[in-house]
């Protein structure tokens, strides 16, 4: 089962900041919190992951709270290419180990012009 | 540096017939994991090849199989299709065993039992 809650569906203004939150209270401390979004019919695409700290990368921004029971994702500047189902994942980072991607239900995120 | 390929990308097949799906990772990738995605139960994990080997399967009857090759290439059989097989099956490679690496997925295969 999948370790996450997130919203079913969400709404935001094409040139505004999406926020995307993820909650997963039962989060362990080796466990890694991923994003990945799908376009209609098309393959999920890898988006961002972290741990602790808040990351960015030329897609989005992550923020996980202190005490990592929940997260955001930041898309600075929504596009109308950015409307797409985003899947928050929590899954373990283990060198040399399997750990196979639970997904959720996700967010449908609709921006609209 | 070429994405994740899957071939076909469409399929129909009948009740009770087999179908094989190839998957060609990205270069350089190890691993190779599959996932089926239906209306029903959304995207779930089918099993993960790395170095030939099956490292990690899903929930998935018996009928369900793969195999990776030396060249990380893979392939995926259903035997004895049944009309629920019907769903998108995607590839998804990454650099070494999926827990370590994000994974990248290709643009799936449309299964289509009749």
């Amino acid at each position: 089962d999948a370790k996450t809650t997130q919203p079913p569906s969400m709404d935001c203004a094409e040139g505004r900041a999406a926020n995307l939150p993820c909650n997963h209270s039962t989060i362990s401390g080796n466990e890694y919190v991923y994003w990945y979004r799908q376009i209609h019919s098309q393959g999920p695409q890898y988006i961002i992951h972290g741990l602790k700290n808040n990351e960015t990368n030329e897609m989005a921004s992550l923020i996980i709270t202190e005490d990592r029971k929940s997260s955001t994702l930041i898309l600075p500047h929504a596009t109308l290419r950015d409307t797409a189902v985003y899947y928050c994942i929590v899954r373990a980072y283990t060198q040399g180990g399997s750990e196979k991607l639970v997904f959720g239900k996700g967010t449908k995120l609709t921006v609209n012009p | 540096k070429a994405g994740v390929t899957q071939t076909p990308r469409y399929l129909i097949k009948t009740r009770g017939q087999q179908v094989t799906l190839s998957c060609s990772p990205i270069s350089g990738h190890r691993s190779v994991s599959w996932y089926q995605q239906t209306p029903g139960q959304g995207l779930q994990f089918l099993f993960e090849y790395f170095s030939e080997t099956q490292r990690n399967k899903g929930n998935f009857p018996g009928r369900f199989s793969g195999r990776q090759f030396s060249n990380s290439r893979s392939e995926m059989n259903v035997s004895t299709l049944e009309l629920g097989d019907s769903a998108l099956y995607l590839c998804a490679s990454s650099l070494d065993l999926a827990g370590a690496y994000e994974q990248y997925f290709g643009p799936g295969t449309r299964l289509t039992v009749t």
